[in-house]
């Protein structure tokens, strides 16, 4: 049973670009969890989804982010017109129940910066 | 919202001595708190995990406790061995209506040295 996985690993953006991460979860789990991580910090959480729905987007900025998990395929967390502010680390996190009632699965995280 | 915070920030002990990480939680409806070890380089790989019912929890020589009055739950680890070296995270989950998402510390940085 593959883990969460995440791609690009590394992805390198000029300021004003697009950046589009993909994250897979682990098979069989439909609740997956979107955090970014500062050099040297904690995880900040951004959003939660289920199939086709946002949960709770309270921690995205209101502007040039955003998440969808489709029916089909991989969840994607687009950042539009990247500033240097968005160089981090995000990682992708899935439970098949939800984080109250099941663990929470890490992928390995897609490093973004931003020149 | 939750607040997690974590101490220390970083540690430092000699291969066989035990380390103890602490975390203090702000809401006390949380009612999951797991422990996460992250490596260089590494996604967060959970080790250990204790629900409000419960009061301490052991897994080898990984430990974690949970006083709920206070507000606050540590992991203890015991005769530490070099693969310990890593960043440790605290979480708490607090869930409301079907939505729930984990609240994370700080980090501990811990150099197990020989």
């Amino acid at each position: 049973n593959a883990g969460v996985m995440q791609n690009p690993r590394h992805l390198v953006r000029r300021r004003g670009q697009e950046a589009r991460l993909r994250c897979s979860p682990m098979k069989g789990h439909s609740h997956v969890y979107w955090y970014r991580q500062l050099p040297e910090e904690g995880l900040k959480f951004m959003v939660y989804l289920q199939k086709e729905n946002i949960i709770d987007e309270s921690g995205m900025p209101k502007e040039r982010f955003s998440a969808e998990f489709p029916k089909e395929g991989p969840s994607i967390l687009r950042i539009q017109q990247v500033v240097r502010g968005d160089s981090a680390a995000y990682f992708c996190a899935s439970s098949p129940t939800g984080v109250n009632t099941g663990e929470l699965f890490f992928g390995e995280g897609s490093r973004l910066t931003v020149l | 919202g939750e607040n997690v915070e974590q101490h220390p920030s970083t540690l430092s002990v000699q291969e066989g001595d035990s380390a103890v990480i602490k975390c203090t939680y702000s809401d006390s409806a949380s009612n999951y708190f797991p422990w996460y070890k992250q490596e260089l380089g590494k996604g967060p790989q959970l080790i250990i995990d204790i629900r409000s019912n419960v009061g301490e929890k052991k897994d080898q020589r990984i430990a974690v406790t949970l006083n709920k009055t206070a507000k606050h739950f540590s992991l203890h680890i015991t005769e530490t061995q070099p693969e310990d070296s890593a960043v440790y995270f605290c979480a708490a989950c607090l869930s409301s209506g079907t939505a729930s998402k984990l609240t994370f510390g700080t980090g501990t940085r811990l150099q197990v040295t020989l």
